[in-house]
């Protein structure tokens, strides 16, 4: 199987911060990579699939970056919603794998 | 509007059996793969099972191969997860969601989970 490693696994800032996080494929995974955003009790959400592409209807501080087996999430200016954990997913296998996941937290 | 509704989660002792269901709305649910993801208490997503829109494909995690079977029910928009042989490691919220397009894919969108706790 893949392995996903994420980092960091928690981040402390503060609203209007620019903060990235990072997902690294133990194998190259050709873009095959999805961001999620995750709330207390709720279900995860798309943010970003294919490594840059956006969801419709997320906001344009969320970007994507990456290629081979290294992988961003960038979030331009944190606001106070965006205070959540977030996974990374390769689907470049059918035996999908997910980052451990980055708890953002306020500072 | 795409919808995913689970049901069939609960409190179940060690080594019992229990059947989740995901009711699909809001779209032509027999052209789309449909997936089982959990979610232990505190910790990560797990991806379980996966199965194509015609059931002619499906996939399993090392972790619950030969315990679980996933299947569904076009004419009745249902996904379904039977679990046997269940242990404490099961216990997780276990969410359905769907491949949006030819998998592997992505996931989107996300049933709101069950909760399945195994415990004596």
């Amino acid at each position: 199987d893949i392995q996903m490693t994420q980092s960091p696994s928690s981040l402390s800032a503060s609203v209007g911060d620019r903060v990235t996080i990072t997902c690294r494929a133990s194998q190259g995974i050709s873009n095959s990579l999805a961001w999620y955003q995750q709330k207390p009790g709720k279900a995860p959400k798309l943010l970003l699939y294919a490594a840059s592409r956006l969801e419709s209807g997320v906001p344009s501080r969320f970007s994507g970056s990456g290629s081979g087996t290294d992988y961003t999430l960038t979030i331009s200016s944190l606001q106070p919603e965006d205070f959540a954990t977030y996974y990374c997913q390769q689907y470049y296998s059918t035996t999908y794998t997910f980052g451990q996941g980055t708890k953002l937290e306020i500072k | 509007e795409v919808q995913l509704v689970e049901s069939g989660g609960g409190l179940v002792k060690p080594g019992g059996s229990l059947r989740l269901s995901c009711a699909a709305s809001g779209f032509t649910f027999s052209s789309y793969s449909m997936n089982w993801v959990r979610q232990a208490p505190g910790k990560g997503l797990e991806w379980v099972s996966s199965i194509s829109s015609s059931s002619s494909y499906i996939y399993y995690a090392d972790s619950v191969k030969g315990r679980f079977t996933i299947s569904r029910d076009n004419a009745k928009n249902s996904l379904y997860l039977q679990m046997n042989s269940l242990r404490a490691e099961d216990t997780a919220v276990y969410y359905c969601a769907r491949d949006p397009g030819l998998p592997p894919d992505w996931f989107d969108p996300w049933g709101q989970g069950t909760l399945v706790t195994v415990s004596s």
